[in-house]
């Protein structure tokens, strides 16, 4: 079970990079790691994905190391409004066979200061 | 599309009744989810559905949960009899197998307190 091991919370200002990194020593050949972020009283919404290397969208950088065993999101320049958990799952996005193994768990609360 | 919809948004009940809470999946998606979040175990996988078919129902804790998926567009997680530890935030997610990232995709979470 690819389970992962990430901070349970982390404080910030505003205007700074945050880095939030997540542990998957037992990550699978087929396996990608998503992101999530969870503001209250919703439920979580995707946010990034990848598979090794880099990825980069509007909302966040995803860097993966070689072995994949863990991965770091970055918040550039965060504001009051990026306050949320953020989730690490690992899982093989196109095979349900194996969406049992997504595993949200208590996830990094995240609090950015003025 | 409006998203999953889940029903109601709040609930408060006492010890020993039923209680029903129900999921609107996004149209053509094929896996339903229901998790149950609180915490001091975060968010919790219960069961989820492929095609309306229960696939994996090793997290739902007790007998007293059941979850049905009559047909593709309607789901409920029922708790009967309910107890004040079951008081937590009930979401149902969704996704398209094989479409892009394969994301789930929640709904705002139905808010159980039992008394």
């Amino acid at each position: 079970l690819a389970k992962t091991t990430q901070p349970i919370s982390m404080d910030s200002y505003e205007g700074q990079e945050v880095n939030i990194t997540c542990s998957h020593n037992n990550i699978a050949t087929n396996d990608y790691i998503t992101w999530y972020q969870q503001f209250p009283s919703q439920g979580p919404r995707f946010i990034i994905q990848g598979y090794k290397t880099k990825v980069t969208n509007e909302v966040a950088s995803l860097f993966i190391p070689a072995d994949r065993k863990s991965s770091t999101l970055s918040l550039p320049r965060v504001s009051l409004s990026d306050t949320a958990v953020y989730y690490c799952l690992v899982g093989d996005k196109g095979r349900g066979s194996t969406l049992g193994r997504l595993y949200f768990g208590r996830g990094t609360q995240l609090t950015v200061w003025p | 599309d409006a998203g999953v919809i889940q029903s109601p948004r709040h609930e408060v009940t006492e010890m020993g009744q039923e209680v029903t809470l129900r999921c609107k999946p996004i149209s053509g998606h094929d896996y339903l989810f229901w998790y149950r979040q609180t915490m001091m175990r975060g968010l919790e996988l219960l069961i989820y559905f492929n095609n309306n078919v229960p696939i994996d129902d090793s997290g739902m804790p007790e007998d007293r949960f059941s979850a049905k998926m009559p047909n593709a567009s309607f789901s409920t997680l029922k708790i009967q009899p309910s107890e004040p530890r079951d008081s937590a935030v009930y979401f149902c997610a969704t996704r398209l197998e094989g479409a892009g990232t394969g994301e789930l995709f929640f709904g705002e979470g139905s808010r159980l307190t039992v008394l």
